[in-house]
């Protein structure tokens, strides 16, 4: 099975600050990652997928990037309604997430 | 606009199987172009998948599961249905419809709004 570790697992930012997530995949998945926004009691969102791709109607502040083991989702200047929970996925072979990345208010 | 609806038992007594319905609207499930599955999210962790299905008949599941779960369509009632038997505490989750692009390599693009089945007696 591949392994996708997700860090930090808790990360405090400030509407306007730059932030950066990490997923790693514990053998190669070429580029086959997709990143997810889920908030509370609400189904996951897609953002990202092909690793770098923007879903539709997805804010462009969101990106990604990486290939292989390490990838990352950038957010360029945080808005409110960004806080939530960012799992990474990936599709290479069937399908695991990451623990996930909970964005919080500081 | 696409909508996917589970429904179902919130509540199955440890043992027996749970079975849930997705009612698709604003697309049909008969398109060559998608698969329709589930998911599975025990409370505080990440999302599992358990496996999708072309109206071909086309499916996969996760080898994890594969004794214990079948998924269909109903093309006539544009629904996906999920069964999985002898279930365990460990099945406690909110169970979500998803739907697949058709590809060697694709995300899952959208959800429905999910449901919580917990396995309890």
């Amino acid at each position: 099975d591949i392994q996708m570790t997700q860090s930090p697992s808790t990360l405090s930012a400030s509407v306007g600050d730059r932030v950066t997530i990490t997923c790693r995949a514990s053998q190669s998945i070429n580029s086959w990652l997709a990143w997810y926004q889920q908030k509370p009691g609400k189904a996951p969102n897609l953002l990202i997928y092909d690793a770098s791709s923007l879903e539709s109607g997805v804010p462009s502040r969101f990106s990604g990037s990486g290939s292989g083991t390490e990838f990352t989702l950038t957010i360029s200047s945080l808005q409110p309604d960004d806080f939530a929970t960012y799992y990474c996925q990936q599709y290479n072979i069937y399908y695991t997430f990451g623990q996930g990345t909970k964005l919080e208010i500081k | 606009q696409l909508q996917l609806q589970e429904s179902g038992p919130g509540l199955v007594k440890p043992s027996e199987t749970l079975s849930l319905t997705c009612t698709v609207s604003g697309g049909s499930i008969s398109s060559s172009n998608y698969y329709w599955g589930w998911m599975s999210q025990p409370p505080g962790k990440g999302p599992e998948w358990i496996g999708f299905t072309h109206h071909s008949g086309t499916t996969y599941y996760n080898p994890s599961l594969i004794s214990r779960v079948t998924i269909s369509v109903d093309t006539s009632k544009n629904q996906v249905s999920l069964r999985l038997t002898s279930v365990t505490a460990a099945d406690t989750a909110v169970y979500y419809c998803v739907r697949r692009p058709v590809g060697p390599h694709e995300p899952f693009d959208y959800w429905g709004q999910g449901t919580l089945v917990t396995v309890s007696s």
